[in-house]
């Protein structure tokens, strides 16, 4: 079975800082790795997707790594701003009869002004 | 706009009482999926859908039903509400069950 951690639970930095979010899941045989950002109160919104067979994808100050031999993935964010406060989220996402996206608890950011 | 609606957004519930969630999607997904969201909990599956007429159960789904008669809806029930199914339940879809989830808004359902 599938265990996806995120941990700290938890972040708060000031504006302008770089920050790395982890993510480690239990079974590396993963078709892809995703993070999703969540605000208070609304749904879950898609940032990045990396490939079993990529090792990172970006997306503007966004990026994001993968290393399935240790089962580790990382979000980076570059230069943080308020905006960037919400509570982000990894899941691990297999193929076959079961189908389904495996989610960790998520991380909430706090950045500050 | 293309997407996946949940309806209603907001619900509270006596305890016993039944009701429906609906969850449409205009995408041509296959896959549907329902989760409910707790504080520390995370993400949970309750059931999912490979296509129309079929369902199957994911990691929680005691005191749930879905249906899913159509290809585009996707419809979670409770027949008798419990304090324990009070959550925030997100319905998701996708292609084929390949990578690229959408999700809805969320429904916020209070069992008291």
């Amino acid at each position: 079975k599938q265990e996806v951690t995120q941990i700290p639970a938890a972040l708060s930095v000031p504006e302008g800082e770089n920050l790395v979010l982890n993510c480690s899941f239990t079974d590396s045989a993963i078709y892809n790795l995703q993070w999703f950002r969540q605000d208070p109160g609304k749904g879950l919104t898609s940032l990045l997707l990396i490939q079993s067979s990529q090792r990172e994808q970006t997306s503007g100050r966004l990026n994001a790594s993968l290393d399935k031999s240790s089962g580790r993935s990382t979000l980076y964010i570059a230069a943080s701003q308020p905006g960037d406060s919400a509570t982000y989220l990894c899941a691990a996402f297999h193929t076959g009869a079961n189908s389904k996206l495996t989610f960790g608890k998520g991380i909430t950011l706090s950045v500050r002004p | 706009n293309a997407g996946v609606t949940q309806t209603p957004k907001f619900r509270v519930l006596k305890t016993g009482q039944s009701m429906t969630l609906l969850c449409a999607q205009d995408m041509n997904h296959e896959y549907m999926y329902w989760y409910r969201q707790d504080p520390g909990m995370g993400l949970r599956l309750i059931h999912y859908s490979v296509g129309e007429g079929t369902t199957a159960k994911g990691e929680v789904p005691d005191g749930y039903n879905v249906s899913r008669l159509k290809k585009q809806n996707f419809l979670l029930g409770l027949e008798s509400a419990a304090p324990s199914q009070t959550s925030v339940y997100f319905c998701a879809s996708s292609l084929m069950g390949l990578p690229g989830y959408t999700f809805g808004s969320g429904t916020r359902l209070t069992v008291v």
